[in-house]
């Protein structure tokens, strides 16, 4: 089966604590992104990557930071820079980055910092 | 700043109706509008993609419909069914080169009562 996977799906840690979030995708697909959802709100860009060894900031990229050493493979580090890590991630990838082609979402992980 | 507002935030009706969720962006220089669903606690499903050049999309018992100068989007739902119930999220692609990812709206939660 062919799709987006996201580990784990629920995740826990002590605030000053940074964590990892993965995501793989077997479609190869060249674009891949990392969105943020709280409560009641639509998705954040958080980073893309538009080609491996390639990535850009989003709209709130501070306290995060990403890395793209393979086509399939875009971790996100939520380090203790982020003041409200607390959110539901979601990480996407689409075929590439031409302007025509739909968006792939995985299933989320919901962090919790306490 | 590309803005995407939806309403209403909030949509309850009996098995049966027939309904229509809006969307609406700030900027029409769009490449694409895609709708999404999300069922309570997963990632996006993508329903349908409208290309600017395109005025409606159909699939099934929904049908998008886009006015790119005005700046709206409509997704119609057809003879709505319990299983129809999750969050509805619009989101626009830009036209500028310099980045390949979404601008969402905040979503409608519907609610079909069986």
């Amino acid at each position: 089966d062919g799709g987006i996977t996201q580990s784990p799906k629920y995740l826990f840690r002590k605030e000053g604590q940074n964590v990892t979030l993965s995501c793989e995708q077997n479609l190869n697909h060249d674009a891949m992104y990392w969105y943020r959802q709280d409560p009641g709100q639509g998705l954040r860009l958080i980073y893309y990557s538009q080609i491996v060894n390639d990535f850009q900031k989003g709209d709130i990229a501070e306290g995060y930071s990403v890395s793209r050493e393979k086509k399939e493979s875009f971790p996100l580090t939520v380090t203790s820079a982020q003041k409200n890590p607390t959110a539901f991630y979601l990480c996407a990838s689409r075929i590439s980055a031409g302007l025509n082609y739909e968006q792939y979402f995985g299933p989320g992980t919901r962090l919790t910092v306490t | 700043k590309q803005e995407v507002t939806q309403i209403p935030a909030a949509l309850s009706v009996p098995e049966g109706e027939n309904l229509v969720l809006n969307c609406s962006f700030t900027d029409s220089a769009i490449y694409n509008l895609q709708w999404f669903r999300q069922d309570p606690g997963k990632g996006l499903t993508s329903l349908l993609l409208i290309q600017s050049s395109q005025r409606e999309q159909t699939s099934g018992r929904l049908n998008a419909s886009l006015d790119k100068s005005s700046g709206r989007s409509t997704l119609y739902i057809a003879a709505s069914q319990p299983g129809d119930s999750a969050t509805y999220l619009c989101a626009v692609r830009r036209e500028d080169t310099g980045r390949r990812a979404l601008t969402f709206g905040s979503g409608t939660r519907l609610q079909v009562q069986p």
